[in-house]
């Protein structure tokens, strides 16, 4: 059974680097059948894909065009985890903040099927 | 980036009836990597359909997904207390970014 436990801090201040981990039980960060990602929800902009890293031969990732010169998603293999850093955040990056699996078949991408507990982040000082 | 809107925003129904869920996309989806989740308050999605028609583990047959190019449907045959819910569509798969639309409120009558 796939698990993924969250953590990192709930409060950060605005300007700084907010930075969450995603522990993998039950899988591999490093998988040729899983792309790891991280999804953010808040009131005013619903759930919103933040990016993913998947392993197929090498490393790649994806990352949404709202965050993409803010965001780095890394991969730690010998944690079996990944990893999180939104820079320079604003009050805008409140949410709470999800990782999530999703798993390639032999009929493709079936969507975000593992999700962890989620972790409520505020920007504030 | 494809853009997700789905309707009604709010569904008041009673248990036992059905349910018809709309999402329309921007442009056409490919391979047909659309999925919706159902989330309750206080928790993380759940994946119910992936690949616009199939049935995430352990979901029940009551559930089932429809639909191609840019008209999908979500449909519950008869609801039961536990599918009162807010339910989101996505579209994903090869080709980021990835969205969400903003969901549909199923409440009861």
């Amino acid at each position: 059974q796939v698990q993924l436990q969250q953590s990192g801090p709930g409060l950060v201040k605005p300007s700084q680097t907010l930075s969450l981990t995603c522990a993998i039980s039950g899988d591999s960060v490093s998988s040729n059948s899983a792309a790891w990602n991280w999804i953010r929800q808040s009131p005013s902009r619903g759930l919103e894909w933040l990016g993913r890293t998947y392993y197929r031969s090498k490393w790649y990732d994806d990352y949404a065009l709202s965050v993409k010169s803010r965001i780095t998603i890394n991969p730690d293999t010998s944690k079996n985890h990944f990893s999180l850093q939104l820079n320079s955040v604003t009050p805008e990056d409140t949410a709470v903040y999800y990782c999530a699996r999703d798993f390639f078949s032999a009929s493709g991408w079936n969507g975000l099927d593992v999700w962890g507990q989620g972790t409520t982040v505020t920007v504030s000082s | 980036e494809i853009m997700l809107t789905q309707s009604p925003g709010t569904l008041s129904l009673s248990p036992g009836e059905r349910a018809t869920l709309s999402c329309r996309a921007s442009q056409s989806v490919s391979s047909t990597y659309l999925a919706w989740y159902q989330q309750k308050p206080g928790q993380a999605p759940r994946l119910l359909i992936y690949g616009a028609s199939s049935r995430a583990t352990g979901i029940p047959d009551r559930f089932s997904g429809s639909g191609s190019g840019t008209d999908f449907t979500l449909t519950i045959s008869r609801l039961e207390p536990e599918d009162f819910a807010v339910y989101y569509c996505q579209q994903y798969g090869s080709s980021p970014p990835f969205t969400f639309g903003p969901g549909t409120k199923v409440d009861i009558k």
